[in-house]
């Protein structure tokens, strides 16, 4: 059964602070990576995704894939009060293309 | 260009009515995924479609359910004899599927909620 995992929260950020999120996952031959955010009341909507091994930034958000220890991570830098949502980890295993969902970290950043 | 579109955006029925979903994917886009989401809870797969099959219909939750899709563009999830528990809100995605590195895009969804 592959799974992906994450802390469903809530995670409490101060406005300006870095915000982390982790998701961790089963398949180790899992080939591509994403992060999506969903608003209360709205569709998952796609932030970034991630192939390789290390860092990749777009403005305020940087994800991070380890492969070998199985996670990746997304950081939000100056967090506003607009980040607060519900961030979703998606993994593609290697046996095919669908997608296997976290269930997602509620996050809210505090004004 | 136009994104994924769901209609209609709400449906409000009774217990025991059939209802059908149609989800528009974004255009050229070959695979299309139906999933359900309780308040509060996280994404429940239904289908996948690729082009006009269905490999993959483990989602489904009851014999109930059923989904088709025309001309490798449109598809329609199909409820009969709705519950109180069918209510939930119905997402669609659609992706490219090219390769493994294919996101996935959804719409807006359907709120359906069952007397």
């Amino acid at each position: 059964q592959k799974e992906v995992e994450q802390n469903s929260g809530p995670l409490s950020v101060p406005e300006g602070a870095i915000a982390s999120l982790n998701c961790t996952y089963s398949d180790r031959v899992s080939q591509s990576f994403f992060w999506y955010r969903q608003y209360s009341g709205k569709s998952p909507e796609l932030i970034m995704s991630i192939y390789s091994n290390g860092d990749k930034e777009d403005g305020r958000f940087t994800a991070q894939l380890n492969k070998a220890s199985q996670y990746v991570s997304l950081l939000i830098r100056d967090s506003q009060p607009s980040d607060s949502a519900t961030y979703l980890c998606a993994v593609v295993p290697n046996s095919n293309y669908q997608l296997i969902w976290g269930a997602g970290t509620k996050l809210i950043i505090k004004p | 260009g136009a994104g994924v579109s769901q209609s209609p955006s709400n449906k409000v029925t009774e217990k025991g009515k059939d209802v059908e979903l149609r989800c528009d994917p974004i255009s050229g886009h070959t695979a299309l995924y139906w999933y359900r989401q309780s308040l509060g809870q996280g994404l429940e797969f239904l289908i996948y479609f690729q082009g006009n099959s269905a490999p993959d219909k483990s989602g489904l939750p009851s014999d109930r359910f059923s989904a088709e899709r025309t001309g490798g563009s449109v598809s329609t999830l199909t409820i009969q004899r709705t519950q109180q528990e069918d209510s939930a809100v119905y997402l669609c995605a659609s992706s490219p599927r090219t390769s493994g590195r294919d996101a996935q895009y959804f719409g807006p969804g359907t709120r359906l909620t069952v007397l």
